[in-house]
């Protein structure tokens, strides 16, 4: 399958800085990426969904200002969590779409443990 | 956010038996569904996806879905002490993926 890579795969911060993941498709173009965050025990959050070229869309409840997203070419997308806060720490995944003669299919960075102390 | 309905679990099966997993969910307009398979602190992998209704069978594993129902499982025959892990239920609507809060699958030895 597809490669993501995600980079860094972890990440201890204090509070009130700034945090860059980045997410890169190694082996396809990708023109969508996919932010994900996953707290203990529950499930992948979609935040937003990244587009090269163009300003990410964020679901509802998720704050733009606070987890830019820039998606500067076809195979790398950032997130920066900004000012940074405990209630911040979590999983944060990237995911890649590539749609085949089937379907389309999701291929996963490695995932980013953020933790603000 | 689309909604996935998973059961937390746990599932306890015994090696060598049959697992099976449901999912639901509410929006008619996703495309296909996916099965994801997640370790503890891992991203999750991908088992299997089905888009027509019916079973979609890959080795071990059987996908079921049932658009009238709205509903998804898996079946894992042969369970494996190796098939324990989180499984995650998602549809995917234009591409972007909802996903369930997972099942956790214990297969004991």
């Amino acid at each position: 399958g597809a490669v993501v890579s995600q980079h860094p795969s972890r990440v201890i911060c204090k509070s009130g800085t700034s945090v860059k993941i980045e997410c890169r498709s190694l082996d396809f173009q990708a023109t969508t990426m996919f932010w994900y965050r996953q707290f203990p025990k529950q499930s992948l959050m979609l935040m937003a969904t990244s587009n090269e070229g163009s300003k990410a869309t964020y679901e509802q409840g998720v704050e733009k200002d606070k987890f830019l997203i820039n998606h500067a070419s076809l195979t790398l997308s950032t997130l920066t969590v900004t000012s940074a806060h405990p209630e911040d720490s979590s999983f944060y995944i990237c995911s890649a779409s590539l749609t085949g003669t089937g379907d389309t299919e999701a291929f996963f960075g490695q995932g980013t443990r953020l933790t603000v102390v | 956010q689309k909604e996935v309905e998973q059961n937390s679990g746990p599932l306890s099966v015994p090696e060598g038996a049959i697992a099976s997993l449901n999912c639901t969910y509410s929006d008619r307009g996703s495309q296909s569904f996916f099965w994801y398979r997640q370790y503890s602190g891992k991203s999750p992998e991908l088992i299997m996806f089905i888009y027509s209704n019916g079973d979609k069978e890959d080795g071990r594993f059987t996908a079921q879905l049932n658009k009238a129902s709205q509903y998804v499982s898996l079946l894992i025959r042969d369970s494996q002490p190796s098939d324990s892990a989180t499984y995650l239920c998602a549809a995917n609507n234009f591409n972007k993926f909802y996903f369930g809060s997972g099942t956790k699958l214990n297969v004991k030895p």
